[in-house]
């Protein structure tokens, strides 16, 4: 089952923090986010255990609850090179395959 | 600074032609993965393999993909026949298991 990722689009002003969700309705293993900028090959961000870790890259951090079987990725202070499409990949097992969801736009503007 | 390479970028095609997309995985990585992406369903992943052996193409339909790694520097996506609704931009990305998955920069396919 394909998660749910919110919002499905959001506009920033550059500095400015969002929040982007993906959630399940099964127990997950893993969370794997990934950015997408237009015309080009999407590019990892992190992944993410079940345990309800956080992990961060520069000023982008995620975290995963496994009670809520939801997964969170935080941008702040946004910069123009956030822009583009969040796509959040989920695994249900180890040995399961990765299923992603339908994407977040987010548009960074000056 | 190693990358997956994929040919050729763009291919326009007629239905019913056969379609071949090639993959160079980068060097030492144990898992091929071939993704398709459209508008309409997003990102799919079609078919995986790990130290070159199939491990899933349950996601492609087995009556005209087929997908192949005849050794550890090449991987294979074929399309036979093709048909319009099989229009996508074609990934394939190479990693280690479920870890960081390095994308190519896709094959983009139109079957008119």
């Amino acid at each position: 089952q394909q998660p749910v990722q919110s919002p499905q689009a959001v506009i920033l002003r550059e500095g400015e923090d969002a929040v982007i969700n993906c959630s399940s309705s099964k127990a997950l293993y893993s969370v794997h986010w990934y950015r997408q900028k237009h015309g080009e090959a999407p590019v990892f961000l992190m992944i993410l255990l079940k345990g309800g870790e956080q992990k961060g890259h520069e000023k982008i951090s995620a975290s995963f609850n496994e009670k809520k079987q939801q997964s969170s990725l935080y941008l702040t202070a946004s910069q123009l090179s956030y822009s583009g499409t969040y796509f959040c990949g989920i695994l249900y097992s180890s040995a399961s395959k990765i299923i992603f969801g339908s994407g977040t736009r987010l548009s960074i503007r000056p | 600074d190693a990358r997956v390479t994929q040919t050729p970028r763009h291919k326009v095609t007629e239905m019913g032609q056969e379609v071949t997309m090639r993959c160079q995985p980068i060097l030492g990585h144990n898992t091929v993965f071939w993704y398709r992406q459209t508008m309409m369903q997003g990102l799919e992943l079609l078919a995986y393999f790990r130290n070159r052996a199939p491990l899933d193409d349950s996601g492609m339909p087995k009556d005209r993909f087929s997908a192949e790694m005849p050794d550890a520097t090449l991987a294979t996506l074929k399309i036979q026949p093709s048909e319009p609704r099989d229009s996508a931009v074609y990934f394939c990305a190479s990693g280690e298991d479920w870890d960081t998955q390095y994308f190519g920069p896709g094959t983009r396919l139109t079957v008119l």
